[in-house]
């Protein structure tokens, strides 16, 4: 148990619908990464925050967008859904904002029908 | 942008055999480099990592890597590998200015 929560962690939705992933960092930690991982495209970073504001941003889609909150819990919105969209997201957090090791959590998994 | 290179997809062991793999960078500054590990069904986990000094490190489940600047290298061994080693290893880059990088994973797969 890496520390890292995630939920749900199964979900699954129609095209069009709009999700929202929730993930909770490691006590300490002021950093959330989160990440797309699927058969074709590996594992790919979408956004990272820290300590509340964006501080790095990777293959995010604009129809998918981003938060870390004051109690550094953090949320994926994922809208206007498609079937490419189905995936595992993975959440992590690390306790600074770069040079540091990831702890990744379960993961939620996205199937859109 | 920094890249990350692992050039073995998929490689298929005999129980007790050696591995190498391979894992290359791309990016002249000063990097940390890790090494992840998936296990069927669960999240990434950390086997070890590189931040500076000593370019032999150690990491768990008898893991090592060897970083080499020369060639940009950071390539995973293990001596004598086990059926439960069957996983997804990831290697990874972090670069003082920007995000961590994934390579796009090698299967290892471990016959008994």
């Amino acid at each position: 148990d890496s520390g890292v929560t995630q939920t749900p962690k199964h979900l699954i939705t129609a095209t069009g619908q709009r999700v929202t992933l929730r993930c909770s960092p490691r006590s300490g930690d002021l950093s959330v990464y989160w990440y797309q991982q699927s058969l074709d495209q590996g594992l790919q970073f979408l956004i990272q925050y820290y300590n509340g504001e964006e501080r790095a941003k990777g293959n995010i889609l604009e129809r998918f967008s981003a938060q870390q909150f004051p109690d550094l819990h953090s949320e994926l919105n994922l809208s206007s859904l498609e079937l490419g969209d189905s995936a595992l997201y993975f959440c992590a957090s690390s306790p600074r904002d770069r040079g540091f090791e990831q702890y990744f959590g379960p993961g939620t998994r996205l199937t859109v029908t | 942008a920094q890249s990350v290179s692992q050039h073995n997809h998929h490689v298929i062991l005999s129980e007790a055999a050696s591995l190498e793999l391979g894992c290359n960078y791309s990016y002249g500054g000063t990097v940390n480099l890790f090494w992840y590990v998936q296990y069927p069904g669960q999240h990434l986990q950390l086997l070890l990592k590189y931040f500076s000094g000593d370019p032999l490190v150690k990491g768990i489940k008898g893991f090592e890597a060897e970083f080499i600047k020369s060639k940009f290298s950071f390539n995973l061994r293990k001596p004598s590998v086990q059926w439960s080693d069957t996983a997804e290893y990831f290697c990874a880059v972090n670069v003082p200015a920007g995000k961590s990088t994934f390579g796009d994973g090698t299967t290892l797969t471990v016959k008994p």
